[in-house]
């Protein structure tokens, strides 16, 4: 089946910092997906692609729909203690299961006041 | 407006046990989905409702599972003869239906459960 690496697995800033993380794929996708999720909470989504080299910001967040179609990145900057929580990057399943979607791992990040 | 709600937040029942976990998906959206995050880990697809359409119960882990949803709305996840593996936390989602739509599936809090 589809598999979505994420990396880092973890990471460890300074408020004000800028933070880039990224999703790779064995399988091209068609659709990109960034979601957020706090501490006892769902997963909220941020961020949609939907074209390869594609470039989408929302706010602080900037995410990037890989050429290849089998990766996409994620950017924040000028992190704020409220950035804390796993962000994880999804695609959808192929034909018509594009409602079955496939998650990574995530990447927990933690930021320093 | 009122988002996915699911109860109960946190369940704690012996190996064995039968459980049954509640989703109130957001009002007007006709997918339903169900997925099991386990510590760790991404989210695990498990089952997805449509409308009247049968459901794609093609996640789920062993027929010790069920999932119904009843007029549309409320949906129910039921776990049979609970085994440790089981503890996760359930994630309930909803969503128009759309290409775009699909995608935007909006998660409410979850169920932690534990199987003791």
């Amino acid at each position: 089946g589809q598999q979505l690496n994420q990396s880092p697995q973890s990471m460890f800033i300074q408020e004000g910092e800028d933070v880039s993380m990224n999703c790779t794929s064995s399988s091209i996708f068609n659709t990109w997906l960034w979601y957020k999720q706090d501490p006892g909470e769902g997963p909220v989504l941020l961020i949609a692609l939907y074209k390869a080299g594609e470039l989408t910001s929302n706010g602080r967040l900037t995410a990037q729909f890989g050429i290849t179609r089998k990766d996409s990145f994620l950017n924040i900057s000028a992190s704020i203690p409220s950035d804390v929580g796993i962000y994880f990057c999804a695609g959808p399943g192929s034909g018509g299961s594009n409602y079955k979607l496939t998650f990574g791992k995530g990447t927990l990040l933690t930021v320093n006041p | 407006g009122a988002g996915v709600s699911q109860s109960p937040s946190n369940k704690v029942t012996e190996k064995g046990k039968d459980v049954e976990l509640r989703c109130d998906p957001i009002s007007g959206h006709t997918a339903l989905y169900w997925y099991r995050q386990s510590l760790g880990q991404g989210l695990e697809f498990l089952i997805y409702f449509q409308g009247n359409s049968a459901p794609d119960k093609s996640g789920l882990p062993s027929d010790r599972f069920s999932a119904e949803r009843t007029g549309g709305s409320v949906s129910t996840l039921t776990i049979q003869r609970t085994q440790q593996e089981d503890s996760a936390v359930y994630l309930c989602a909803s969503s128009l239906v759309g290409e775009a739509s699909t995608y935007e599936q909006y998660f409410g809090p979850g169920t932690r459960l534990t199987v003791t």
